[in-house]
């Protein structure tokens, strides 16, 4: 069974930084690319970042484009969220999905707020 | 950045009843590979969104048949048949063709 269970969320001052991990168990973690997405409250879905399976290569979307990095262990099938300098639009649910979002984590929130 | 347009934004229907909602792209979401990178998710209330179709078509995992999924380049459809209570929540559609993947804005389905 494929489980993904994220960590590290809490409450954190703007421009202060925050790291979060996604635990991947029940698939090949190194054979897939990983994605984060995160939902403020009472709102939809939107995108994050992403990462190939090597950790090659790496995508993000503008808005934290330079503040957060992502990055992944393959022997401890972990991902990253490395979250700078953050702000409070970035407050917000955050999760992580497997390619193609085929399975999500219980997601982990993350209050920029001072 | 590709603009995902859901319609209706809500739907109040009864168990039993079938529904469809629309979801169109701004640009065609067929990649360079030739396949389309369109997906349906549900969100159920305080729940963790799960995957229902992908590819435009194709039954997610342990996803019932009475979901099915149409379209092409950037005119998608959900269908539900015979609705069940199990149903209710918010449906998204999303693109992973193009960076930056986006979503649609949801559509709520309510019970009447």
């Amino acid at each position: 069974e494929v489980q993904l269970v994220e960590s590290g969320g809490g409450l954190v001052q703007p421009g202060r930084s925050l790291k979060l991990s996604c635990a991947a168990s029940g698939f090949t973690f190194s054979n897939y690319g990983m994605h984060w997405i995160r939902q403020a409250p009472t709102k939809g879905l939107e995108w994050v970042a992403s990462i190939s399976p090597s950790g090659g290569s790496t995508y993000y979307r503008d808005s934290v484009k330079g503040r957060f990095t992502i990055s992944r262990d393959n022997a401890k099938s972990t991902l990253y969220l490395q979250m700078d300098s953050l702000r409070s639009e970035d407050t917000a649910t955050y999760y992580c999905a497997t390619r193609l979002f085929a399975y999500w984590g219980q997601g982990t929130l993350v209050t920029v707020s001072s | 950045d590709v603009v995902m347009t859901q319609t209706p934004p809500s739907l109040s229907v009864a168990i039993g009843q079938s529904v469809s909602i629309s979801c169109k792209s701004s640009q065609s979401l067929v990649y360079s590979d030739g396949k389309t990178y369109l997906h349906w998710l549900l969100q159920s209330p305080g729940r963790s969104p799960k995957r229902l179709i992908y590819q435009v078509s194709n039954l997610g995992s342990g996803v019932p048949d009475r979901f099915s999924g149409t379209g092409s380049q950037k005119d998608f459809t959900l269908k539900i048949s015979r609705v069940e209570a199990e149903d209710l929540g918010v449906y998204y559609c999303a693109q992973t063709t193009h960076f930056p993947y986006t979503f649609g804005a949801g559509t709520k389905l309510e019970l009447k």
